[in-house]
């Protein structure tokens, strides 16, 4: 089955430390996404990437980076200098940024203890 | 910037009655539309978009929503609630010549069903 995975679905760090989340499409797309997610928020942009090896910031990218080395992956991390990183994060994708459509999926919980 | 509204961060309406989810954007054109559904430490599932054509759009799960240019309104409506439709709901626009990293979501909708 085509689809996005996150891994893992649960997350605890302990303060201070950077952490890495995983996120891997096996849908073709070109353009992927991460997004965090807080209760009342709604969602808000991290980072997106148009194409391997390129990537643009987007509403709240400070304390976090990212990489794309593969077409399929987008992994996260976040780093010390995030704040309040306890939140639900999502990555998405779409088969490339001129499209309307983004795919979602199942998401990360991180606590940060 | 373009902006969403969702009128009412929790709605509750009993099994069989009728749904009613009110979204509202800002834009100075009309942008592209969604509807998203989020059950309990899920990620987000597409219910319905509106892009162009027919203003009545029907999605997942006996969910439409009507595109009300006039109104500057996206209202997401189901017939007859059942308790699976328990879930947060979130109404997202994205420009028409902007692409995709520009969806914006509204602060969502939790909805409850009461047997």
């Amino acid at each position: 089955d085509g689809g996005i995975t996150q891994s893992p679905k649960y997350l605890f760090r302990k303060e201070g430390q950077n952490v890495t989340l995983s996120c891997e499409q096996n849908l073709n797309h070109d353009a992927m996404y991460w997004y965090r997610q807080d209760p009342g928020q709604g969602l808000r942009l991290i980072y997106y990437s148009q194409i391997v090896n390129d990537f643009q910031k987007g509403d709240i990218a400070e304390g976090y980076s990212v990489s794309r080395e593969k077409k399929e992956s987008f992994p996260l991390t976040v780093t010390s200098a995030q704040k309040n990183p306890t939140a639900f994060y999502l990555c998405a994708s779409s088969p490339w940024t001129g499209t309307d459509t983004q795919y979602f999926g199942p998401g990360t919980r991180l606590t940060v203890l | 910037a373009q902006s969403v509204t969702q009128l009412g961060s929790h709605v509750s309406v009993s099994e069989g009655a009728l749904v009613l989810l009110r979204c509202n954007y800002s834009s100075s054109v009309p942008p592209y539309l969604f509807w998203y559904v989020q059950y309990p430490n899920q990620g987000l599932q597409l219910l319905l978009k509106y892009t162009t054509g027919a203003t009545l759009v029907k999605g997942i799960n006996g969910f439409e929503a009507e595109f009300k240019k006039s109104e500057t309104s996206f209202h997401l409506t189901k017939p007859s609630a059942h308790m699976s439709d328990a879930a947060e709901y979130f109404c997202a626009v994205t420009p028409r010549e902007g692409g995709a990293q520009k969806l914006v979501f509204g602060q969502g909708t939790r909805l409850t069903i009461n047997p």
